[in-house]
């Protein structure tokens, strides 16, 4: 079944500044990449998602990259604000009739 | 709020037991999707139903099962429970269940404590 590994699972980064999660993914059939952020004791909530189909997708200060051939996609967002701080989860999915895969999660630390 | 709406929002019970977690997905969504959150396994897919039928299956024990009613709203059943259960069990709910993937809206969970 499908793998994936996200990175780093702790990342601190000075407010203001940009911060990077990535993950790869081992299902050349997934097709689906969302990410969601989770706060403390509340339910995951997609913040973006990518299709197998685009490279690139961007949202106000939120990014995603896909790069299909190395499977491998990452969330990128910049002017990082104290309300960024949350645990970050990619995920993959061969498509409607099918569960998504998580990773491990990211915990973002925003320092003031 | 995304729509998703699960009871109980806590479980307290005893190793042995049988518990039963309710799920009702947004208005038009058919899909319903169960996940496992532990600090352990992270965020584990259980199983899917999709308009009342069975669609996609992940990592779920013999020891669960789980249906989905023609209203829609889906059940959970968790039986012969073991501490390794305790977790927060979210469900989700999309429109699609077919090739075209759809967003998954999550519920706010039941946190299941085994003792």
């Amino acid at each position: 079944g499908e793998n994936v590994e996200q990175h780093p699972s702790t990342l601190s980064v000075q407010e203001g500044d940009s911060a990077v999660i990535k993950c790869t993914y081992s299902d050349s059939a997934s097709n689906y990449f969302p990410w969601y952020k989770q706060e403390l004791g509340k339910r995951p909530q997609l913040i973006i998602d990518i299709r197998s189909n685009v490279g690139e997708k961007k949202d106000q200060r939120i990014a995603v990259t896909l790069n299909k051939t190395a499977k491998h996609f990452s969330l990128h967002i910049t002017e990082t604000q104290p309300e960024d701080s949350a645990v970050y989860f990619c995920a993959a999915s061969r498509g409607g009739a099918d569960g998504l895969t998580f990773g491990k999660g990211t915990h973002l630390i925003i320092q003031p | 709020d995304s729509g998703v709406t699960q009871t109980p929002k806590h479980l307290i019970t005893a190793t042995g037991q049988r518990v039963t977690l309710r799920c009702s997905p947004r208005s038009g969504d058919l899909s319903v999707y169960w996940y496992q959150q532990s600090l352990d396994q992270g965020l584990q897919f259980l199983i899917q139903y999709y308009n009342g039928e069975e669609r996609a299956k992940g990592n779920i024990l013999e020891r669960f099962s789980a249906q989905q009613f023609p209203d829609l709203h889906s059940e959970l059943n968790l039986s012969s429970l073991e501490l390794g259960d305790s977790a927060l069990y979210f469900c989700a709910s999309s429109v699609s269940g077919y090739e075209i993937p759809g967003e998954q809206f999550f519920g706010p969970g039941t946190r299941l404590t085994v003792l």
